[in-house]
């Protein structure tokens, strides 16, 4: 099944821009990540689903413009332009595995995001 | 609007049995299928169990297998998750998260519930 790795931290300045990365192990090239924000002590908010040709579907529910996504090779990324306060929070990337007769979901570690 | 409340969480000794519930409304619960995810303290997530909307089809993580329970109520717009011979790992935050009705990610989630494991 799919591998999931995150940088465990990032940080950027308040209005400028950032990009989180998620890397799927070899193998798993072709796979789509989905995109959960999610602040302290709450549960996590669906941000939206990334293959390597970009978005995939919607965003969720309020997500603003300002959150992008794209793929590359094993990288799926998460772009925040024009950073505020209240996207200081924990990023998980995740994907689903499997057919009809076995469904697995796998999580990366999450990068906490630091708005200095 | 959609929401998901998980309730039942509390301490436990190891090897105790603990019944997580999650009442959700503002949406057609049976329309969709749902999951259980945790989150150990300072962890990241981990998928639990998913239930199809008919309850024919579920799945469960190979680390609580043979120990945990899915299961739902459309009736009562109710999930549930039975754990039973817990042990410390087990310990964590428990969601339960609506599916997508266009793919296999998780929607909404709710709030979750504290289940904590210690003699």
């Amino acid at each position: 099944q799919p591998v999931l790795t995150q940088p465990p931290s990032a940080s950027a300045s308040l209005g400028a821009s950032v990009t989180l990365t998620c890397t799927l192990n070899s193998d798993y090239s072709n796979y789509k990540v989905d995109w959960y924000q999610q602040k302290p002590g709450k549960g996590p908010r669906f941000v939206m689903r990334v293959g390597t040709g970009g978005i995939v579907g919607s965003k969720g529910d309020g997500i603003p413009d300002r959150f992008s996504v794209f793929g590359s090779g094993l990288s799926r990324y998460l772009t925040i332009e024009n950073i505020q306060e209240e996207d200081e929070s924990d990023y998980h990337c995740g994907a689903d595995h499997g057919s009809g007769n076995n469904l697995v979901w796998v999580f990366g570690g999450g990068t906490k995001l630091t708005v200095l | 609007q959609v929401q998901l409340m998980e309730s039942g969480g509390g301490l436990v000794k190891p090897g105790g049995s603990l019944r997580l519930s999650c009442a959700a409304s503002g949406f057609t619960f049976s329309d969709y299928y749902m999951a259980w995810i945790r989150q150990a303290p300072g962890k990241g997530l981990e998928w639990v169990s998913y239930i199809s909307r008919s309850l024919s089809t579920i799945y469960y993580a190979d680390s609580v297998k043979g120990r945990f329970t899915i299961s739902r109520d459309n009736a009562k717009n109710s999930l549930y998750l039975q754990m039973n011979s817990l042990r410390a790992e087990d310990t964590a935050v428990y969601f339960c998260a609506r599916g997508s009705q266009v793919a296999y990610f998780f929607d909404f989630w709710g709030q979750g519930t504290l289940v904590t494991v210690s003699s």
